[in-house]
């Protein structure tokens, strides 16, 4: 049972334009969410969150964007620079002592910027 | 200040075999989380411990097992292991639970088995 699910394996931009993930998720419990960067041989790094009680988060060039109705939050990254080229996870977590310690993760989106 | 450890880096075994990881939490922090990626599937929640304490588990078998020292060193066993455990195993420390900007994730072990 995929709790959180991002539904684009990869996706392809260039340099300068925007990038857009995607991911959805089923469980209502869930109340906060994250994206993390992974480059290979190494450990995912956070990179931005947002809390259910706001729709939107901005830090530099990226921004969440959370819709609680569509139970839908993107990732926007503007612009789109060579160096993000990366695999992004979004990750969720919720109250309640089942979810307690514990980030439920997407598969994650292999992102190309192109120059 | 140094980030997570994580050894060995990478692992060969056969199946039925055991295997035993280990992860050095950054300085002062007491909860470490491990998690298994496998192509397709994300990072999958194993389990959490705090000051020594199993606080949460994934849907994992019983083959999947862990522990936490009084030092915050944690380390993971895989028993009788089986051609799909392979994967990369990432551990991720924090002060006190897992998720968000305070949470630092290992470079993980990669663990192959034949």
């Amino acid at each position: 049972d995929q709790q959180v699910k991002q539904n684009s394996p990869s996706l392809s931009v260039q340099e300068g334009r925007i990038s857009i993930l995607n991911c959805d998720y089923t469980n209502s419990m869930f109340d906060y969410f994250l994206w993390y960067k992974k480059y290979p041989a190494e450990g995912p790094t956070f990179l931005i969150s947002i809390s259910s009680i706001k729709d939107k988060n901005e830090d530099g060039r990226f921004t969440v964007f959370l819709n609680k109705s569509a139970k839908h939050l993107s990732l926007h990254i503007v612009p789109s620079q060579p160096g993000d080229s990366a695999v992004y996870f979004c990750a969720a977590s919720g109250a309640g002592g089942t979810s307690y310690g514990k980030l439920t993760f997407g598969q994650g989106t292999i992102l190309t910027v192109h120059p | 200040k140094a980030g997570v450890t994580q050894t060995p880096r990478y692992l060969i075994k056969t199946r039925g075999q055991q295997v035993t990881l280990s992860c050095s939490p950054i300085s002062g922090h007491r909860s470490v989380s491990w998690y298994q990626q496998t192509p397709g599937q994300g990072l999958q929640f194993l389990f959490e411990y705090f000051s020594e304490t199993q606080r949460n588990k994934g849907n994992f078998p019983g083959r999947f097992s862990g522990r936490q020292f009084s030092n915050s060193r944690s380390e993971m066993n895989v028993s009788t292991l089986e051609l799909g455990d392979s994967a990369l195993y990432l551990c991720a420390s924090s002060l006190v639970a897992s998720g968000g900007a305070n949470t630092f994730f290992g470079p993980g072990t990669r663990l192959t088995v034949l």
